[in-house]
């Protein structure tokens, strides 16, 4: 059975361009989440779904963050405009339900200039 | 607030050796989860196991052990006989139950380095 995808697995970017992470969950699965990990912050939560609903985006760090779930399939996390200060490596996640154990995708390291 | 501390940032040890990775949790929360990953050199995160706080039985999954003692807020995992594959960074987690939420808290990591 096919994990968690993620695409691109290496995106590098100018300061002030939009990238857009995309992330296909593990079929059945109902709940998404995309975190971040950096060295100085760790691993943190930027937003979760559950049933294609943001249920918590606290941890958006600001307006230039966006998600969206247009299905049970699909997802997107998008930066607009990109600052250097968002290289990390970004990681969706899946899970049966939301209390359940999440797999994770291999990642995204997204570098920006 | 919730909080999960992992006080030893890095472990070295030579193969063969056992080694217990700390975990230290903080919540209000009566019923919550603790998970375990772990994050292999090529980068992902791979999932270990799940605790609920009603099941205190210690976990044994070959020769990977957990011990969960609420009374000390602790959820430490133990590696018998190591080998350099176990070489990684492993990282503990903590969801609240209370709010229903899937929130994972996690902490800061310990990087297990295992010596041929």
């Amino acid at each position: 059975d096919a994990g968690v995808i993620q695409s691109p697995r290496h995106e590098v970017t100018e300061m002030g361009q939009e990238v857009t992470l995309r992330c296909k969950p593990i079929s059945g699965h109902n709940s998404l989440f995309w975190y971040r990990q950096t060295m100085m912050r760790g691993l943190e939560l930027l937003i979760y779904f559950n049933n294609n609903v943001p249920i918590d985006d606290s941890g958006m760090p600001e307006d230039r963050f966006s998600a969206k779930m247009p299905n049970a399939s699909f997802s997107t996390l998008k930066i607009q405009p990109s600052e250097p200060r968002d290289s990390a490596v970004y990681f969706c996640a899946s899970s049966f339900g939301q209390g359940d154990e999440q797999f994770f995708g291999p990642g995204t390291r997204l570098t920006v200039l | 607030a919730q909080k999960v501390t992992q006080a030893q940032t890095e472990i070295s040890v030579v193969e063969k050796e056992d080694v217990t990775l700390d975990c230290v949790y903080e919540t209000r929360d009566t019923t919550y989860y603790l998970f375990w990953y772990k994050q292999p050199p090529s980068g992902e995160l791979v999932f270990l196991i799940r605790r609920n706080s009603f099941d205190e039985q210690n976990e044994i999954s070959g020769r990977y052990s957990w011990n969960f003692q609420k009374s000390t807020s602790s959820f430490n995992f133990t590696i018998t006989a190591s080998q350099v594959v176990d070489s990684a960074v492993y990282f503990c987690a903590l969801r609240g139950g209370s709010s229903n939420t899937g929130k994972l808290i996690f902490g800061q990591g310990t990087t297990l380095q295992v010596k041929p």
